[in-house]
């Protein structure tokens, strides 16, 4: 059970450049999100998914798109990197809904540096 | 919606014990807290639910006051190991959760 898994660690993109950050889950979760953290600053949600096929804007989600075609995975998509996205990104899942009575369990994060 | 949380930051000496309060202008139904130590993921630490008791976890203990939409986080006779940010979070409208502003502590010797 390898929980929730993030690639890549690490990243330095040049501005305007696209990338795709993975996350996957081996617990058969339907909640799944993708935060944002900067430097000295909370979390911020970016988009998250109530279940495959289903998507929604967070709070921050301008230049960023998400998907969910299966149940495992929710890649988060830069499509043109700009410095102002430079910042640590975590992916999160839960089941059903944070406000269940269980958590939400995080993956280890990616740093990403756009230059 | 962000939750506010306070302090921003506190220092303590170890054995000290500390009080982090996290206040939403909407109504709370659950809070969450969570732990993050520098360069890692935030770390579960417990819920609180609507019409539930108050929670512990060793000297880690928080209360939720529906009525006042607080929840206070109470660490006593601290140890080095608690040093580390902590956040709150609660479920806002349309299934989108929202940590606290974070409070940032510090455990020294």
């Amino acid at each position: 059970n390898a929980g929730v898994t993030q690639t890549p660690k690490f990243q330095v993109l040049k501005t305007g450049q696209s990338m795709t950050l993975q996350c996957a889950q081996d617990m058969n979760h339907e909640y799944m999100s993708w935060y944002r953290q900067d430097p000295g600053m909370g979390l911020r949600l970016i988009h998250y998914s109530v279940g495959a096929g289903i998507t929604d804007q967070g709070e921050v989600p301008n230049g960023y798109n998400v998907s969910r075609s299966t149940t495992e995975d929710f890649p988060l998509r830069l499509l043109s990197a700009a410095p102002s996205q430079t910042s640590v990104y975590f992916c999160a899942s839960s089941p059903p809904l944070p406000a269940s009575t269980d958590t939400q369990y995080f993956g280890p994060g990616t740093r990403l540096t756009v230059l | 919606q962000q939750p506010v949380q306070s302090p921003q930051a506190v220092i303590l000496r170890e054995g000290e014990d500390a009080v982090i309060n996290c206040s939403s202008s909407k109504a709370l139904y659950s809070v969450h807290w969570y732990r993050q130590k520098h360069g890692e993921a935030p770390v579960f630490l417990m819920i609180l639910l609507k019409g539930g008791e108050q929670k512990g976890h060793e000297k880690i203990s928080a209360s939720f006051n529906e009525k006042k939409q607080q929840s206070s986080l109470y660490l006593t006779a601290s140890q080095l190991s608690y040093s580390g940010t902590y956040f709150c979070g609660t479920l806002g409208a349309g299934n989108q959760f929202y940590f606290g502003t974070g409070t940032s502590l510090t455990v020294i010797p």
